[in-house]
């Protein structure tokens, strides 16, 4: 089935370690995006990329990196983590970046991570 | 700044129609999503508005006034598997979507 596939699914992780969460896409989107979900809050948008080579900081940017070394893969890298990044990861993908409205984005089923 | 306000929770009967209202305030505007999340799930897209009036989609149509700042989701014949969060997201001047933090929508039998 084409789309988004995240890695791993959930992640309990101590304090000042580093974490790598994998973002894969099939359906050949210029643009990926990293969004964080937390209760009470609306997604919010860590990093993304508007094509292959190219990122860009969102709303949320601190604690966090990414790479778009190709078209279909988006890694979210936290360097040292810390308890206020446990939160559910997004990892999404659209068609065109800008320049239209119609800007739909799909989703991945998302990446759990805990930092105690 | 920039902001997007919408119901926590609402709660409505199997069958019944239920409308969820959004109203907004961005830098410049580019058109209003809403998207479907079930508990667990990741969201899923379901409409987009950019001009005013109403699209209808089956059993879901999403409203927008641009003037008023303002769009609702309105549900009919409403069964059980549409208990979800339904987040209301603005585009803004710089084709950037700013989220709500959802409406849970409760449905009882």
């Amino acid at each position: 089935t084409a789309g988004i596939t995240q890695a791993p699914t959930s992640q309990i992780l101590a304090a000042g370690r580093s974490m790598t969460l994998r973002c894969t896409q099939d359906m050949r989107h210029n643009a990926m995006y990293w969004y964080r979900q937390d209760l009470g809050l609306g997604l919010r948008l860590i990093h993304y990329s508007n094509t292959a080579g190219t990122t860009g900081k969102g709303e949320v940017p601190d604690g966090y990196s990414v790479s778009r070394a190709n078209t279909d893969d988006f890694p979210l890298t936290l360097a040292s983590a810390v308890p206020s990044q446990t939160s559910v990861y997004f990892c999404a993908s659209s068609d065109s970046s800008g320049g239209s409205g119609a800007n739909v984005l799909t989703f991945g089923a998302g990446s759990r991570l805990t930092v105690l | 700044g920039q902001n997007i306000d919408q119901p926590t929770e609402m709660t409505a009967t199997e069958g019944a129609i239920v409308q969820i209202n959004c109203t907004y305030q961005t830098s410049g505007f580019n058109g209003l999503f809403w998207y479907q999340q079930h508990a667990g799930e990741a969201p899923t897209f379901l409409s987009y508005n950019v001009l005013d009036g109403l699209e209808e989609k089956g059993r879901f149509s999403s409203f927008l006034s641009r003037s008023k700042g303002y769009s609702y989701l309105l549900l009919k014949e409403l069964q059980m598997k549409d208990s979800a969060s339904y987040l209301c997201a603005a585009c803004d001047s710089n084709y950037q979507l700013i989220w709500g933090a959802g409406t849970k929508l409760i449905i009882k039998p």
